[in-house]
């Protein structure tokens, strides 16, 4: 079946440190790929997004890069702020004939300190 | 645009009593999908709505059901509660399930005592 492989956190960072996240993905066919953010108290909001082999998918500052040849798709940001701290979340979408369904990573937690 | 609610936010339930849970997607979006979020086990996928009918179904028991109504609004129910059955659930709206992204709500915080 489909599965996907997060990072264990959490990752702690000082602010406008890199971030990478990492995570790697098991499935048939050609999945869509994603990256949701948690904050406290809330629930997904989806950050960005990828639905084919090299695409880059960008959003906020946040970058992740399907690669089909390592089954990744690692999030980056260049400098991380205070309020980027949330829980991060890959998932994969692989149709089925039968509908869609998310296939969610474990998630990573991130805290950024000032 | 409206995003996706879920009512109630906040629920307290004691184990064997039946719970609802409803959802309202964004406005066009006809498929509905509802996952459970629990410490121990992450985000697990419950089943998809699609046209007032399940096109997909997790792996939870016969206690979780759902349905949807011809206006794309949703409902689960949870039969005989269990203790382990306290989660956030969250549902997600999209425009057809074929593979497009899937908008969350915020979610209903179930407590069973």
């Amino acid at each position: 079946g489909n599965s996907v492989t997060q990072m264990e956190g959490p990752v702690t960072l000082s602010e406008e440190a890199f971030l990478t996240i990492n995570c790697t993905y098991t499935a048939t066919g050609y999945p869509s790929l994603f990256w949701y953010v948690q904050y406290p108290g809330e629930g997904l909001q989806l950050l960005l997004k990828a639905t084919k082999a090299d695409d880059k998918g960008s959003n906020k500052g946040f970058e992740a890069t399907y690669r089909k040849e390592t089954t990744s798709f690692h999030l980056e940001k260049g400098s991380v702020q205070v309020s980027d701290s949330a829980v991060y979340f890959c998932a994969l979408s692989a149709l089925k004939s039968s509908g869609d369904k998310l296939t969610f990573g474990t998630g990573t937690r991130l805290a950024v300190r000032p | 645009k409206a995003g996706v609610t879920q009512t109630p936010r906040y629920l307290i339930k004691t184990r064997g009593q039946q719970v609802t849970l409803s959802c309202s997607p964004i406005s066009g979006h006809r498929s509905v999908s509802w996952y459970q979020q629990t410490p121990g086990q992450g985000l697990q996928f419950l089943f998809e709505y699609f046209s007032e009918t399940q096109r997909n179904k997790g792996n939870f028991p016969g206690r979780f059901s759902g349905r949807q109504f011809s206006n794309s609004r949703s409902e689960m129910n949870v039969s005989t509660l269990e203790l382990g059955d306290s989660a956030l659930y969250l549902c997600a709206s999209s425009l057809d399930g074929n593979g497009d992204t899937q908008y969350f709500g915020p979610g209903t915080r179930l407590t069973v005592l």
